[in-house]
This record gives structure tokens, C-alpha cells and sequence, in this order.
């Protein structure tokens, strides 16, 4: 069965540090999408792609960067983590280029101390 | 922006029906998803609408008006297993994407 993947599950860096969190998805989609989920926030979007080396900003990109080298994977890169990026992260992916249901991934929790 | 608000909390009685709410902004968004979410879990697909109007997915039904940017996600016979976070999400067509609300946290009491 098709289905998306996240890891690690559970995360604990310290402030500065590099992070990468994985993503990957057997549903063949060109869409992927990265979120945050915060306390009265609810799930704030990250970066997107629609495809092999498409990448884009959503509204809170700042502090992280993501790659799309192939359709399954879309990992995401805190470059220097701060106690601010410490937050639930859901991967999502999508087929089509319209209003499409989205398929969640597990989540990461990640703290950063 | 694209502001979409909903309660942030809601009761409601095992057996008994409840409407969730949630209005936005009338300019930008093509339709609007619901999402279901139990806690410490990934967002579920509930429902989509693009037109006016209600749709029927067993249990549960959404609504939406276009013209007055108004949304609701109506579930019947409540089960306690209703008790989640129930996310509204408006799709923007012009950037491919969906803007998430802070969702309404529904508690089913026996």
C-alpha cells in the first residue's frame, strides 16, 4: 500500500545545531508540502513543491530550506535550529495541480533546548 | 491575508448533532476542505466543496456559501470517537495551496 513517511519520530537538538528531517512518499505525487503545528496556530505552512527541483516559500519559510532531487522525498533543513523551531512537523503530499486531498505523514516531533 | 476563523473549542453530547463553524475571507479562496485531527495524530481528508451548498458523507455533512465566506461541518449521531480537532482549510487556486484555520477542538461527553 501507497503511503508517506516521516522521520525520525521524535527529535532533541540544541540550539545552533543542523537538522534534517525526512520525508518520503510511495503515492507517486508530484505535490509535497512541509507544515508546523503550534498551540492556537494550527498547521502553518513551510515550503512546497510541485515537482522534481521545484521548490517554494510558505508563510513561515524563514530558518528553513527544503530540496526535491526526486518525486518520493522532500526532506526539510533547519540550518541552525533555535528554540523558536521547536514544534510538531507534518509532511503532506498531493497528486494534480488543483484542489487535491492531501495525505499526511505521521509527524516529528522536534524539540530544540 | 486569508483569515479563517473558527471556535476554538466545543462540547457537545454522545448521540446528539453539531454544527462547526467557520467563516473567512470572501476574496482568494476556490473552496473550502475539512480536515479531521485526533489527538497526537496526523490531519485526516473529511470533505471538499467548491460550489454552494451541502454535502452528504454519511455522518458527516459540510456546507459552504461562497458569497459569504461561510463554511460549516455538520456531524450527526456523535460517536466518542468524534472527539479531535476539526480543521478548516480554504484552498487558494491562484498559489496551488491550502490555508489552514486553527482548527475547533470538539469533546464528545458520555
Amino acid at each position: 500500500d501507497a503511503e508517506i513517511t516521516q522521520s525520525p519520530r521524535h527529535k532533541i537538538t540544541e540550539t545552533g545545531r543542523q537538522v534534517t528531517l525526512a520525508c518520503h512518499q510511495t503515492w507517486n505525487h508530484n505535490n509535497m508540502f512541509w507544515y508546523r503545528q503550534d498551540l492556537g496556530h494550527g498547521l502553518r505552512l513551510i515550503h512546497y513543491s510541485y515537482g522534481v527541483q521545484d521548490t517554494n516559500k510558505g508563510e513561515v519559510s524563514d530558518g528553513y530550506s527544503v530540496s526535491r532531487s526526486n518525486t518520493e522525498d522532500l526532506p526539510l533543513t533547519l540550518e541552525s535550529a533555535a528554540s523558536s523551531q521547536t514544534s510538531v512537523y507534518f509532511c503532506a503530499s498531493s497528486e494534480g495541480t488543483g484542489a487535491s486531498e492531501q495525505y499526511f505523514g505521521p509527524g516529528t516531533r522536534l524539540t530544540v533546548t | 491575508g486569508q483569515n479563517i476563523d473558527q471556535p476554538t473549542e466545543m462540547t457537545a453530547t454522545e448521540g446528539a448533532i453539531v454544527q462547526i463553524n467557520c467563516t473567512y475571507q470572501t476574496s482568494g479562496f476556490n473552496g473550502l476542505f475539512w480536515y479531521q485531527q485526533h489527538a497526537g495524530e496526523a490531519p485526516t481528508f473529511l470533505s471538499y466543496n467548491v460550489l454552494d451548498g451541502l454535502e452528504e458523507k454519511g455522518r458527516f455533512s459540510s456546507f459552504l456559501s461562497r458569497s459569504k465566506g461561510y463554511s460549516y461541518l455538520l456531524l450527526k449521531e456523535l460517536q466518542m470517537k468524534d472527539s479531535a480537532s476539526y480543521l478548516c482549510a480554504g484552498f487558494l487556486g491562484s498559489a496551488s495551496k491550502i490555508i489552514f484555520g486553527s482548527g475547533t477542538r470538539l469533546s464528545i461527553r458520555p
